[in-house]
């Protein structure tokens, strides 16, 4: 089945410690997202990627990163994580477009910051 | 500032019938999603509605009224499985998408 993968579903880090979440998809899609989601709040984009067209998210903190190699991989690193980045970490893909273009979810990355 | 606005918790019983508000004030519209997120899973898509009126899919429905930005979300039969949050989502102009914070739906027996 086409399908969005993240690895690992579970990461536990120490303060300052970098961290890389990473994110595959059979699905072909030519958009990719990186989602940040806390406890009963909306999720807050904070990269996505047009192929291979980089738009970084104003308010994204510059702690934060992300890569792209090819269509089917996408990385986000963190490089120093803080207690207050202790969250789940969604990465969805879409194809662009002005229609519905449904975002199709990954099952998260659980990211704790000790 | 872009808002969308769902309550933030709705108890119902199994077996009935529940809906679920959102009210949004973006920079235009094209388009409003809702998805469906299980405790610590990822959001799935549930409905898509560009113009105004109802679309059904099983048990499941949503209402837009573009004029009064408004929509809806009705479930109908109640399962223990449809305890859940339900995250109301506007596309704007510049085809980004809005999220609202979600309604955490709780089914009793």
């Amino acid at each position: 089945d086409a399908m969005v993968i993240q690895n690992p579903r579970y990461q536990v880090t120490q303060f300052g410690k970098p961290v890389t979440l990473s994110c595959s998809q059979t699905l072909n899609h030519n958009v990719m997202y990186w989602y940040q989601q806390k406890s009963s709040q909306a999720p807050k984009l904070l990269f996505h990627y047009y192929d291979k067209d980089f738009n970084n998210e104003a308010d994204t903190p510059d702690n934060f990163q992300s890569r792209r190699p090819n269509t089917s991989f996408c990385f986000l690193d963190i490089r120093s994580p803080g207690l207050g980045d202790a969250a789940m970490y969604l990465c969805a893909t879409s194809i662009s477009g002005t229609g519905a273009n449904v975002l199709t979810f990954g099952a998260g990355s659980r990211l704790t910051v000790l | 500032g872009q808002n969308i606005d769902q309550p933030t918790e709705m108890t119902a019983t199994e077996g009935a019938i529940v809906q679920i508000n959102c009210t949004y004030q973006t920079s235009g519209f094209n388009g409003l999603f809702w998805y469906q997120q299980h405790a610590g899973e990822a959001p799935t898509f549930l409905s898509y509605n560009v113009l105004d009126g109802l679309e059904e899919k099983g048990r499941f429905s949503s209402f837009l009224s573009r004029s009064k930005g408004y929509s809806y979300l009705l479930l109908k039969e109640l399962q223990m499985k449809d305890s859940a949050s339900y995250l109301c989502a506007v596309k704007d102009s510049n085809y980004q998408l809005i999220w609202g914070a979600g309604t955490k739906l709780i089914i009793k027996p």
